[in-house]
């Protein structure tokens, strides 16, 4: 069975731009977490969404956000990119909320 | 109080030794721990998971839960230096704002 996928895996981007992440879930999984990891703060929780529905958000501000698709794969925003941004985005896929959740490999955000 | 809490290391031990991480949470209702292993610059796997009291096994791993004490462990026997990463625990809080959260990670350092 194939793991969780994030696109792309690296990005640059400048101070004031937005940036879309994809993620695709492990097939039959249809809750998908988003979290930011940095060395200082660790894991942060962003978002879950199950079924196409937001079921949970992190305290972070307005400018991050997500959705999710039909067929499970999600997709997050962030807008008017700042420095603190950079950090490794993760995506994690699970059966159902309170299941075992499985990490995609992330995806490097670097902001200059 | 953090909601999840973990030493941060870093621990040593040598090669062949038991090693000891631990976690304690601070929902008494949480209802689902997890214990992923994270290797510098990859994302985290999940290496156990535990939901009713107790000890659970699995090959070189055992995670024990007491609930009572809201206290989670993962013992590594025979550890090897390819179990040297950083290892998070991680617990399904409930409530309204039920979510995964996770500790700050313990480093382990196997030496030979």
């Amino acid at each position: 069975k194939a793991g969780v996928t994030q696109t792309p895996r690296y990005l640059i981007k400048t101070r004031g731009q937005q940036v879309t992440l994809s993620c695709s879930p492990i097939s039959g999984h249809r809750s998908v977490s988003w979290y930011q990891q940095t060395p200082g703060q660790g894991l942060q929780f962003l978002f879950e969404y199950f079924s196409e529905t937001q079921r949970n958000k992190g305290n972070f501000p307005g400018r991050f956000s997500g959705r999710q698709f039909s067929n499970s794969r999600s997709e997050m925003n962030v807008s008017t990119l700042e420095l603190g941004d950079s950090a490794l985005y993760l995506c994690a896929s699970s059966f159902s909320p309170t299941y075992e959740q499985y990490f995609g490999p992330g995806t490097r955000l670097t902001v200059t | 109080q953090k909601e999840v809490e973990q030493n941060s290391g870093p621990l040593s031990v040598p090669e062949g030794a038991i090693a000891s991480l631990n976690c304690t949470y601070s929902d008494r209702g949480s209802q689902s721990f997890f214990w992923y292993r994270q290797y510098s610059g990859k994302s985290p796997e999940l290496i156990m998971s535990i939901y009713s009291n107790g000890d659970k096994e699995d090959g070189r791993f055992t995670a024990q839960l007491n609930k009572a004490s809201q206290y989670v462990s993962l013992l590594i026997r025979d550890s090897q230096p390819s179990d040297s990463a950083t290892y998070l625990c991680a617990v399904f809080l409930t409530g309204t704002a039920s979510k995964l959260t996770f500790g700050t990670g313990t480093r382990l350092q196997v030496t030979l």
